[in-house]
C-alpha cells in the first residue's frame, strides 16, 4: 500500500509557541490531504482538506488562522498549529490521496502537549 | 444524512472467534465503504474496503457484507487473534475529487487467550 509519513511523532511545546506537522506521501502523488484531529477513544474528526496549489477548505468550526494548512507540493502538506494553548493538545492525523483513487492513506499520527 | 453509525462501541471476543462489527449509513450517494485497525498512538491503516456492487469481500481473515438495500455494512474477523485487538472504524464516502470519509464512532476490540 502507499505511504504517508508525518512527522513528528510527538511533540510537546509552550503555550504561545507554533508547532509545524508535516505529511508526506513517499510513493505516490498526493493531490488531495487531509487532516483530522482525533481525542481520546473518539473518531477521527475532519479539521480541513487541501489539494496542492489551492487553499484548504476548512470544516465548520475549525479556526483557520490558528490551524495553517499548506500544501504546496504534491508530496508535502503541513499543518501549523499558531499560538497553541493546553486545549490544542490532541493527536493529529494526516491522509493523502492520489487523483483519480478513492482510497486514502493515513499517516502515523502526531501527538501534540502543549503545556 | 451524513452519519454513519458502528456498533457494537466495545467488542470481547476469545481467541479464534468472530469479530463482528456492524455499519448503518443514510446517504444513499455513498459508494465506498473502507475498514480502518487502529492501535493505540498509531494513525488508521486501511484494513479492507468495498463498492455496492459486490455484497461480500474476502481478505484473508477479513470479511465484509454489505447490504446495499439496508444500507448496513459489516466486517467479520474470522479466527480472532490476540494481535486483532485494536480500534476498527467503518467509513463512507462517494467517489470524486472532493470526497470525505465520514466515520463511524469505532470499536474496540479486544481478544483474550
Amino acid at each position: 500500500g502507499a505511504v504517508v509519513s508525518q512527522h513528528p511523532s510527538r511533540v510537546i511545546c509552550k503555550s504561545g509557541t507554533s508547532v509545524k506537522i508535516e505529511c508526506r506521501s513517499l510513493d505516490f502523488q498526493a493531490t488531495t490531504m487531509f487532516w483530522y484531529r482525533q481525542f481520546p477513544k473518539q473518531s477521527l474528526m475532519l479539521m480541513a482538506t487541501s489539494n496542492e496549489g489551492s487553499k484548504a477548505t476548512y470544516e465548520q468550526g475549525v479556526e483557520k488562522d490558528k490551524f495553517l494548512i499548506n500544501h504546496a507540493s504534491l508530496t508535502l502538506s503541513t499543518l501549523t498549529v499558531t499560538s497553541a494553548h493546553p486545549e490544542d493538545s490532541s493527536f493529529y492525523i494526516c491522509s493523502a490521496r492520489d487523483q483519480g483513487h478513492t482510497e486514502a492513506f493515513f499517516g502515523q499520527g502526531t501527538r501534540l502537549t502543549v503545556v | 444524512q451524513q452519519q454513519v453509525k458502528q456498533s457494537p462501541q466495545s467488542l470481547i471476543v476469545q481467541k479464534g472467534g468472530i469479530s463482528i462489527i456492524n455499519c448503518a449509513y443514510e446517504n444513499t450517494a455513498f459508494d465506498y465503504f473502507p475498514w480502518y485497525q487502529q492501535f493505540p498512538g498509531k494513525g488508521p491503516a486501511l484494513l479492507i474496503a468495498i463498492r455496492p456492487d459486490v455484497s461480500e469481500k474476502k481478505e484473508g481473515r477479513f470479511t465484509i457484507s454489505f447490504n446495499k438495500s439496508a444500507k448496513q455494512f459489516s466486517l467479520h474477523i474470522m479466527d480472532s487473534q490476540p494481535g486483532d485487538s485494536a480500534t476498527y472504524f467503518c467509513a463512507a464516502t462517494s467517489t470524486g475529487t472532493a470526497s470525505k470519509l465520514t466515520f463511524g464512532t469505532g470499536t474496540r476490540l479486544q481478544v483474550t487467550l
